[in-house]
């Protein structure tokens, strides 16, 4: 497509309920970025992919966050028993090649917007 | 881990004027991004600039890797670059806060 898109655009859930992102790259693009902001917290990483494999998972905030990539394209960020403190904007990023730093420039989705209440 | 530091937290313009807003990093990088967060969310690419300068239009931008810091340059501002300009470092983006961007008509 012609910019990494998201889905939903908003998603409003009950406190305890598991919640599923999806967030489709730039075609082409092998690297593969989750990020989140909050009004407290501002702009964090979450996780990356370089192709399927997700070698630094350290910014998932608890073990109820996960992620998954198939095929090298489209993600999946999954939020179980999702707590108030999860409400934010989910950003999916992707660029070229994590690898080739002169095209690693990262070009965001219009992001997810979670509300848990 | 890296620091980012932004200057100004906010800044007011009247529309045609000129502005500068300033990113300074606690470490080497090699990779530095600034975007533009409209109102809408949206992040938006302006430049990638590890080091160096580039000119896009009305934006200009100046990284000094030695010492650690980006200059983003806005001339003749206009309504529609209010927003947040964020400064951002490394392959797993550290972001700084951000400048909030007024542009008065």
């Amino acid at each position: 497509g012609a910019g990494v898109s998201q889905s939903p655009s908003n998603k409003v859930t009950e406190k305890g309920k598991d919640v599923e992102l999806r967030c489709d790259p730039i075609s082409g693009h092998t690297a593969l970025y989750w990020y989140r902001q909050s009004l407290g917290q501002g702009l964090e990483f979450l996780i990356y992919f370089q192709g399927n494999s997700a070698p630094d998972k350290s910014g998932l905030p608890s073990d109820r966050f996960s992620a998954e990539r198939t095929g090298g394209s489209v993600s999946t960020l999954t939020i179980q028993r999702t707590q108030q403190e999860d409400s934010a904007v989910y950003l999916c990023a992707s660029s070229y090649d994590l690898f080739v730093l002169s095209t690693d420039t990262q070009y965001f989705g219009p992001g997810t917007r979670l509300t848990v209440l | 881990g890296i620091q980012v530091e932004q200057s100004p937290p906010d800044l007011i313009l009247q529309e045609g004027a000129n502005s500068t807003l300033r990113c300074n990093f606690s470490d080497s990088v090699n990779n530095l991004q600034w975007f533009h967060q409209n109102p809408w969310g949206q992040l938006i690419n302006l430049f990638y600039i590890p080091s160096g300068t580039k000119q896009n239009g009305r934006l200009s931008a100046t990284t000094v890797a030695t010492e650690r810091y980006s200059l983003l340059y806005i001339s003749s501002s206009q309504t529609t670059d209010s927003g947040v300009y964020f400064c951002a470092v490394s392959l797993k983006l550290v972001f700084g806060k951000g400048t909030k961007l007024t542009v008065n008509p």
